[in-house]
């Protein structure tokens, strides 16, 4: 079936390590976004791709880094200039219809 | 910028009650409109939508017009379920800006008891 795969579901880390999500689609979307959800704050922009070898910083780009070098693959990394990285994120992307989004099933991200 | 208020959860409802969820949004131009439902631990699956003013969105029972005047998408169901108990997202697109993605209410939190 078509859709978004992220991993790891869980995470864990220890202060001051760099961690790395992966986002997988083969839906064939150009556009790829990730968000991070907090408690009661809904979702937030972190950074976002239109297409492949180019990508944007969103509202909360500080302490995260993205590549975009396949058209499937959208990774974030996590690094320990994040200041409070503990949160679920999740990947997303969009196809040319109405601007809906297709979300994964997110990834936690725990900071021991 | 772009924005989405929702209202505060949660919403504690018995089986078979009348669901509103109200969301207000401001926006430039003429946004889409959108309802995603999130259960524990998963992620965002879309509800239904609305595109223009006057449109009415529903899926699954679930209902909720596009109210230009009233700057509105609120939320609606005439018999929830125990199993619709999940996080209701509203959100728009940003049509103004280059990036086309989501800005999100906070999300309503939705408690269906038997």
């Amino acid at each position: 079936d078509g859709g978004i795969t992220q991993s790891p579901k869980y995470l864990f880390r220890k202060e001051g390590q760099n961690v790395t999500l992966s986002c997988e689609q083969n839906l064939n979307h150009d556009a790829m976004y990730w968000y991070r959800q907090d408690p009661g704050q809904g979702l937030r922009l972190i950074y976002y791709s239109q297409i492949v070898n180019d990508f944007q910083k969103g509202d909360i780009a500080e302490g995260y880094s993205v590549s975009r070098e396949k058209k499937e693959s959208f990774p974030l990394t996590v690094t320990s200039a994040q200041k409070n990285p503990t949160a679920f994120y999740l990947c997303a992307s969009r196809g040319t219809g109405l601007g809906e989004l297709f979300f994964g099933e997110g990834s936690r991200l725990t900071v021991l | 910028g772009d924005s989405v208020t929702q209202m505060e959860g949660p919403v504690t409802l018995s089986e078979e009650a009348f669901l509103t969820i109200n969301c207000t949004y401001t926006a430039t131009g003429y946004p889409s409109l959108f309802w995603y439902v999130q259960y524990p631990g998963e992620g965002l699956q879309l509800l239904l939508k609305a595109t223009k003013a006057d449109d009415k969105g529903s899926n699954k029972g679930f209902e909720a017009t596009y109210r230009k005047e009233t700057t509105s998408f609120h939320l609606e169901k005439g018999s929830v379920q125990v199993s619709d108990s999940a996080v209701y997202f509203c959100a728009l697109s940003e049509r103004d800006t280059g990036r086309r993605a989501l800005t999100f209410g906070s999300g309503t939190r939705l408690q269906v008891q038997p």
